[in-house]
């Protein structure tokens, strides 16, 4: 069964500090990636998403992510973080069999920004 | 434009009984989707209805069950309701046209509470 997992379950840094997040999926074949935030009381929003051509894909708010297909993985960075960016993250794989949309998520990422 | 709205909020019921969560895409969208999110099992993938046809499925039991309407609004319904099924609802919408690169908006979520 296709997976995607998330290795940092709870980040905590300092503002200004950089960030980089890690995304692996489990599978072959076409995907398109996401990366969703979740800010506190708040839904889910599309940080930034990957189909395909640039490989590095900028978002919102700063963020960017990196698709490297031989490693299966699409890691979310920001060079500096503030406070505001406390939310939890979580990666997202649509995998392209038979079209539509059925995304797996992987369980997420909490992180924390301290003053 | 909109986002993506639900209805209810939240909701409380007991077991034994079934309850439907209704949700309105974007407008102009014709795919919409459902998750489940608990802490423990994370963001799972319910259904996919694209132009009032389930185009994908999850791995949810038969209780589980969506419709989609001709003007692209959806209900879920879950019968014969378990403790488990306490539950954040989350519907997302997308085109539903753009078969190998469809975004999905996620709405705020249905907060269902089984007692």
């Amino acid at each position: 069964a296709q997976s995607v997992s998330q290795h940092n379950h709870h980040v905590i840094l300092s503002e200004a500090a950089s960030l980089e997040l890690g995304c692996n999926y489990s599978y072959g074949g076409t995907v398109n990636l996401f990366w969703y935030v979740q800010y506190p009381g708040q839904h889910l929003q599309l940080l930034l998403k990957y189909f395909s051509g640039d490989p590095l894909v900028k978002g919102i708010k700063g963020f960017e992510a990196e698709f490297i297909k031989s490693k299966f993985s699409f890691n979310l960075r920001k060079p500096s973080v503030q406070w505001s960016d406390t939310a939890e993250y979580f990666c997202a794989v649509n995998r392209l069999t038979g079209g539509g949309n059925k995304l797996t998520f992987g369980t997420g990422t909490q992180l924390k920004v301290e003053l | 434009k909109a986002g993506v709205t639900q209805t209810p909020r939240y909701l409380i019921k007991t077991r034994g009984q079934q309850v439907t969560l209704s949700c309105s895409p974007i407008s102009g969208h014709r795919s919409v989707s459902w998750y489940q999110q608990t802490p423990g099992q994370g963001l799972q993938f319910l259904f996919e209805y694209f132009s009032e046809t389930q185009r994908n499925k999850g791995n949810f039991p038969g209780r589980f069950s969506g419709r989609q309407f001709s003007n692209s609004r959806s209900e879920m319904n879950v019968s014969t309701l378990e403790l488990g099924d306490s539950a954040l609802y989350l519907c997302a919408s997308s085109t539903g046209t753009g078969l190998t690169q469809e975004t999905q908006y996620f709405g705020p979520g249905t907060r269902l509470l089984v007692l």
